[in-house]
Parts: structure tokens; sequence; C-alpha cells
């Protein structure tokens, strides 16, 4: 069965620090993962995504995530965190093997809201 | 261009009432997903349209809620006879092509309220 684990509800750093939110998965194919991020009262904005190829993908506002096949995860990361960065944090797995009516869906985790502070 | 658009943006109703939720997507996406999103929640997968095909229901929680597509292009969610537990955050996403490299993009949700 397809799944994502988010283990922090909650991540709060400092501004200017590095951050990192963590996702691990799980699927029975190859994983087409995903990053979105919610501001408050808004809809999910797409930040990145891994499909295949280099491990470490690059996105939107600076950040960047990393593939891990052998750990299953694909946490989350920026080099120096901004305040404007604070907002709630969906990781989500689509499976390779996924057929008809599956094919398209997208498996997310609970979300990890990220708190930055100055 | 224009992205995806939901409406009512907010619905307050009384309990035992039905509604109607609205999603217009991206021009020329030919899939369309609903979910639900409820408080300390993740998003609960809804239901699923592709082209023609028959729609994925698998993800509704009762027989209360139904959803169609009219013309390949807008969708319609009902909720019945509306519980408290209904209330929720609705999301609606559509993606140009369902094959699992496209990302989808998310209206902005209609908020129910189940009073």
């Amino acid at each position: 069965a397809q799944s994502v684990a988010q283990p922090e509800d909650q991540v709060n750093v400092a501004e200017g620090n590095p951050l990192t939110v963590k996702c691990t998965y799980s699927v029975s194919g190859n994983p087409y993962l995903f990053w979105y991020v919610q501001y408050p009262n808004r809809g999910l904005q797409f930040l990145l995504k891994y499909i295949t190829g280099d491990n470490l993908v690059k996105g939107s506002y600076g950040f960047e995530a990393e593939f891990n096949k052998s750990q299953t995860s694909f946490h989350l990361k920026k080099p120096s965190a901004l305040v404007s960065d604070s907002a709630l944090y969906f990781c989500a797995v689509r499976d390779s093997r996924g057929r008809g009516s599956t094919l398209g869906r997208l498996y997310f985790g609970r979300g990890t809201q990220l708190t930055v502070w100055p | 261009g224009a992205g995806v658009s939901q409406s009512p943006s907010n619905k307050v109703t009384e309990k035992g009432k039905d509604v109607e939720l609205r999603c217009d997507p991206i021009s020329g996406h030919t899939a369309l997903y609903w979910y639900r999103q409820s408080l300390g929640q993740g998003l609960e997968f809804l239901i699923y349209f592709q082209g023609n095909s028959a729609p994925d229901k698998s993800g509704l929680p009762s027989d209360r809620f139904s959803a169609e597509r009219t013309g390949g292009s807008v969708s319609t969610l009902t909720i019945q006879r509306t519980q408290q537990e209904d209330s929720a955050v609705y999301l609606c996403a559509s993606s140009a092509d369902p094959i699992p490299t496209y990302e989808q993009y998310f209206g902005p949700g209609t908020r129910l309220t189940v009073t």
C-alpha cells in the first residue's frame, strides 16, 4: 500500500539557519515524489518533484529535496530559512505501478507546520 | 493564466441540508481531483476524474457524497444531508495529464461549516 509519513508535526527554526522537513514513503513500485506548501487560507502550491535522475531536486523559493532510495526518504531542505517560509508543508507520493483510475491520485502526509522565527 | 477556481469560498449550512461545491479546473487539464482537509488532518482523497473514464470514487466517505464532471471541465461535489463531521476545507486540483510525473494544481478551497 502507498503511504507517506511526516514524522514531525512542527518544525521551528531561526531565520538564517538551515531547515529540514522530513518525509518517508512506502510504495510498491518506483516513487514519484512531490512537495507542496500551504499558506494560511490558501490552497496548496507546488514546490518541487522527483521523478527520476539526480537525487537532489531544486524547486521554488530556494527549496530543494534529496531523494534517498535506500532510506525511502525525500526530505525538504533550505540552506537559509526566511520568516516568510513559515507555512504548512505536505509531502506526497504517486506509485509508478498505479493503473487505471488509481494512476493519478496522490497520497499525502499529514503535513508539517514550519515556523521560522526572526 | 487562470488557475483552478472554486466556489463558494466559504459555506455555512445547517445540519441535514444539501450543499454543492464547484470547481473550475485549468483549461485543457484532463484530470480533476477532489480532496478534503479537516482540522488537524492531512489531505484525504475523495474522487478523481480522467477524461471520459469512469471516476475513481474509492475515497468518498459515504453515499451522501457524490460528484460529477460535465463536459470534461467543471466539476460539482454534492454532499447530501450534511453532518457536522463534514465540516472541512474541500480542495479541488487538476493536472494536464494523469500520468504520474505531472504535478497537480490546487484551487483555494471551499471552507464548509455545518452547524
